[in-house]
């Protein structure tokens, strides 16, 4: 099974900071790696799939990079209704996984 | 709107069994593979299990094999997960989520989820 891991697990920001999260693969996973948002109580919701391609809806704040086994999760300005939990998940093989996650919280 | 509903959950006794099911609808629902993935109280997410849209290809993870099985009846839009010998490690709210393809093997995301279904096992 492909491990993936996240860095950091938590982070502490303010509104208006760059926050910027790191996925990494086990393997090399070509581009197919997602971003899901959990707040608490609630669902995960997809914001980034195939590494860089913003869901319909999501703000444009969110962007996404990488390739290979290394991607990035970056948000340019983070809102108040940003602070929630980031999972990455592979998507280039099965079983799907998915990393840790990544919990960003309110300085 | 694409909307998955889940409903089954409960507190059962370790050994026990427990269906889940999952209605969806905004989308034509045999042309996608659909999935179950669990979060046990304050954990991560794990991909459980999972079928194509035509109700072949199951897919489960080695902790539930012979234990759970999925399936679906395309003519009730309705994904189940039947839950055998339950364990205490199976306690985790279960969310049901439509794949991005009708084969389950070649879906590339889970989008969107259901509101979950709280499985506790405990005796």
């Amino acid at each position: 099974d492909i491990q993936m891991t996240q860095s950091p697990s938590s982070l502490s920001a303010s509104v208006g900071d760059r926050v910027t999260i790191t996925c990494r693969a086990s393997q090399t996973i070509n581009k197919y790696l997602n971003w899901y948002q959990q707040k608490p109580g609630e669902a995960p919701k997809l914001l980034i799939s195939a590494t860089s391609s913003l869901r319909s809806g999501v703000p444009s704040r969110f962007s996404g990079s990488g390739s290979g086994t290394d991607f990035t999760l970056t948000i340019s300005s983070l809102q108040p209704e940003d602070f929630a939990t980031y999972y990455c998940q592979q998507s280039y093989n099965v079983p799907r996984t998915f990393g840790p996650g990544t919990k960003v919280d309110i300085k | 709107e694409e909307q998955l509903v889940e409903s089954g959950g409960g507190l059962i006794q370790p050994g026990g069994s427990l269906r889940l099911s999952c209605v969806g609808s905004g989308f034509t629902f045999s042309d996608y593979a659909m999935s179950w993935v669990r979060q046990a109280p304050g954990k991560g997410l794990e991909w459980v299990s999972g079928i194509s849209g035509s109700g072949g290809s199951p897919f489960y993870v080695d902790s539930v094999k012979g234990r759970f099985t999925v399936s679906r009846d395309n003519s009730k839009n309705t994904v189940y997960l039947q839950m055998n010998k339950l364990r205490a490690d199976d306690t985790a709210v279960y969310y049901c989520a439509k794949d991005s393809t009708a084969f389950l093997y070649s879906s590339r995301e889970f989008d969107p989820w259901g509101q979950g279904a709280l499985v506790s096992v405990s005796s």
